[in-house]
Parts: C-alpha cells; structure tokens; sequence
C-alpha cells in the first residue's frame, strides 16, 4: 500500500505562500494523490488531487513531480481561516476496493 | 444541497454498552463510508458501503458493524464498547466511492 508522509507540523506569515510537501515514494501509476484539509472540530474538506500534472482550482494548487514519489500543496496567500491539519493521501484501486490511506497530516499554522 | 449530516453529534457511554450512529449522505451519493479518528492515530479507515453492500473493510474488530440503506442513509454499531473506543467518528459520501469525498461533522463519542 502507498503511504505518504508529511512533516508534522509548518507556520507560514498571513499574506504569503504556503508551501505544504509530501512524500509518497511507494505510489504505482494509477494512484491518485489527494489532499484534504481538517479545521478543528470539522470534518476533512477536499481541496484537490491530482495523478501526473501540475493541478490548480480557486483554493490551491498540487505540483507533483515527474517522477511521482512527491508533491507540494500551494496555498498562494495564506489567511488565518488556512489554519488547519492538510492531509496528502494515495488512492488505492483494486477493482470495487478504493480506499484512502490516511496519516497525521501536516498542522499548518497561519500567524497573523 | 445539504451536506452530509451526522447524528448525534455527541455522545457518552459506559464500557460494555452499544451504540448506533447515524449518517446521511448527500443526495444522490450512493458511497457512504465510515473513519475513527483519535489524536494519536489519525484517522482509520472502518468501512464502505455502497448500493446497500459492505464494499471494503478496515482492520477493526468485529464490534464494529455497519450497515446502508435503500435510501443510501447508513448507520454504525459498535457493540461493548471499550475505553479505547472513545473517538470522533466520521462519515463521508461520495458519487461512487474512492473519489472526492464530503465528510459531515462527525460524532464525539465518549466511553467511560
């Protein structure tokens, strides 16, 4: 099975860029990667995934890297409400089974 | 569109009790699946279902249980309850499971 990981914990300055890596050096070619978000006392929120490209939407943008065993979520100007743990998770596919393979995620701190 | 909603949104037990928690998905989505999420071990993946059929399974004792309906509206038990069952308990619905999935707000559940 895939697994990722990610670093612990990151601050960034409002207003800047938040660069949020991960690795997932174990993915086969048909696995996407996904990212979520969980703010305290929610549950996650999706906010993009992407399987070979470079991948943008109105919240961030996913870069993988051309050989896949990485990628970066940006956020392009953090905001306080980006306080949150960020999630980066392989899609398994076998057949009728998918499930996602999640781990402790990234606490993103957003200072003012 | 509603969201997914989960209920209730607390709840406290005793050790050797059950407990059943409820979940509806969006409408139209005919995957709902279940995740445990504790501090120490984020979140775990429990079940799937889809089109009233256990899909996948997670690595969880046979305590846990679950079950979906015509209506795609699903429901979890976990017999004799244990201290370490103490948790918020997620639920997520999708079109056809595996893909974007939209998480309602879960259940705290205490064990005591």
């Amino acid at each position: 099975d895939a697994k990722t990981t990610q670093p612990p914990s990151m601050d960034c300055a409002e207003g800047r860029a938040a660069n949020l890596p991960c690795n997932h050096s174990t993915i086969s070619g048909n696995e996407y990667v996904y990212w979520y978000r969980q703010i305290h006392s929610q549950g996650p929120q999706y906010i993009i995934h992407g399987l070979k490209n470079n991948e943008t939407n109105e919240m961030a943008s996913l870069i993988i890297t051309e050989d896949r065993k990485s990628s970066t979520l940006i956020l392009p100007h953090a905001t306080l409400r980006d306080t949150a743990v960020y999630y980066c998770i392989v899609l398994l596919n076998a057949g009728n089974n998918r499930k996602l393979i999640w781990g402790l995620g990234t606490s993103l701190a957003v200072n003012p | 569109k509603a969201g997914v909603t989960q209920t209730p949104r607390y709840l406290i037990k005793t050790r050797g009790q059950q407990v059943t928690l409820s979940c509806s998905p969006i409408s139209g989505h005919r995957s709902v699946s279940w995740y445990q999420q504790t501090p120490g071990q984020g979140l775990q993946f429990l079940f799937e279902y889809f089109s009233e059929t256990q899909r996948n399974k997670g690595n969880f004792p046979g305590r846990f249980s679950g079950r979906q309906f015509s209506n795609s509206r699903s429901e979890m038990n976990v017999s004799t309850l244990e201290l370490g069952d103490s948790a918020l308990y997620l639920c997520a619905s999708s079109l056809q499971g595996g893909e974007k999935l939209f998480f309602g707000s879960g259940t705290q559940l205490s064990v005591l």
